[in-house]
């Protein structure tokens, strides 16, 4: 049972360029996560999916994009990288819609835009 | 909206010390409560959870209690190990709305010497 999965585990992109970070859980859970980790920060909401087809705005979306491919995968796509991008991004997924439920978090990817 | 103040660190302690690491929240209605711990190099898991007032939650030797009429949950452990070198992250749940995201604190980076 892996939980949750997330590649690439590094990633080093020049300004302007784009790239897709992939996420997947073997849970079956309904609901999905993108976070951003900066230092002093915590961890900051950029999209969700409540489930399946459905997706919305977090705290900090701009810049970028998801998709919720079907119940397994999820995915958050850096069109134009920037400076400010640079962070460390976790997928996170809980089984139901309810504020008891646990979140369980990927590994994380490091990402630095140059 | 939600909030979530917690100690700042880092905090070093020696091993068989007790720790407390401080954590207040603002929330409308009657959040669920986290504590997650980040590993070196590793993404978040929970710790332990609490979800109504005055419930207690444990794990590893940890405890946190919701005290509604002080919105705070509070981690200790009565004697820490090297071991629980990481950051730990408090983190609340809302009760209301559509809506489900973790609103997390800044980390507290604990490191306990032998």
């Amino acid at each position: 049972n892996a939980g949750v999965t997330q590649t690439p585990k590094f990633q080093v992109l020049k300004t302007g360029q784009s790239m897709t970070l992939q996420c997947a859980q073997d849970m079956n859970h309904n609901s999905m996560y993108w976070y951003r980790q900066d230092p002093g920060m915590g961890l900051r909401l950029i999209y969700y999916s409540a489930s399946e087809g459905t997706t919305d705005k977090g705290e900090v979306p701009n810049g970028y994009n998801v998709s919720r491919l079907n119940k397994r995968e999820f995915s958050l796509r850096l069109e134009s990288a920037a400076p400010s991008q640079t962070s460390v991004y976790f997928c996170a997924s809980s089984g139901e819609r309810t504020s008891t439920d646990t979140q369980y978090f990927g590994p994380g990817t490091r990402l630095t835009v140059l | 909206g939600d909030s979530v103040t917690q100690m700042e660190g880092p905090v070093t302690l020696s091993e068989e010390a007790f720790l407390t690491i401080n954590c207040t929240y603002t929330a409308t209605g009657y959040p669920s409560l986290f504590w997650y711990v980040q590993y070196p190099g590793e993404g978040l898991q929970l710790l332990l959870k609490a979800t109504k007032a005055d419930d207690k939650g444990s794990n590893k030797g940890f405890e946190a209690t919701y005290r509604k009429e002080t919105t705070s949950f509070h981690l200790e452990k009565g004697s820490v190990q090297v071991s629980d070198s990481a950051v730990y992250f408090c983190a609340l749940h809302g009760s209301g709305g559509s809506n489900y995201k973790l609103t997390f604190g800044k980390g507290t980076l604990l490191t306990v010497n032998p």
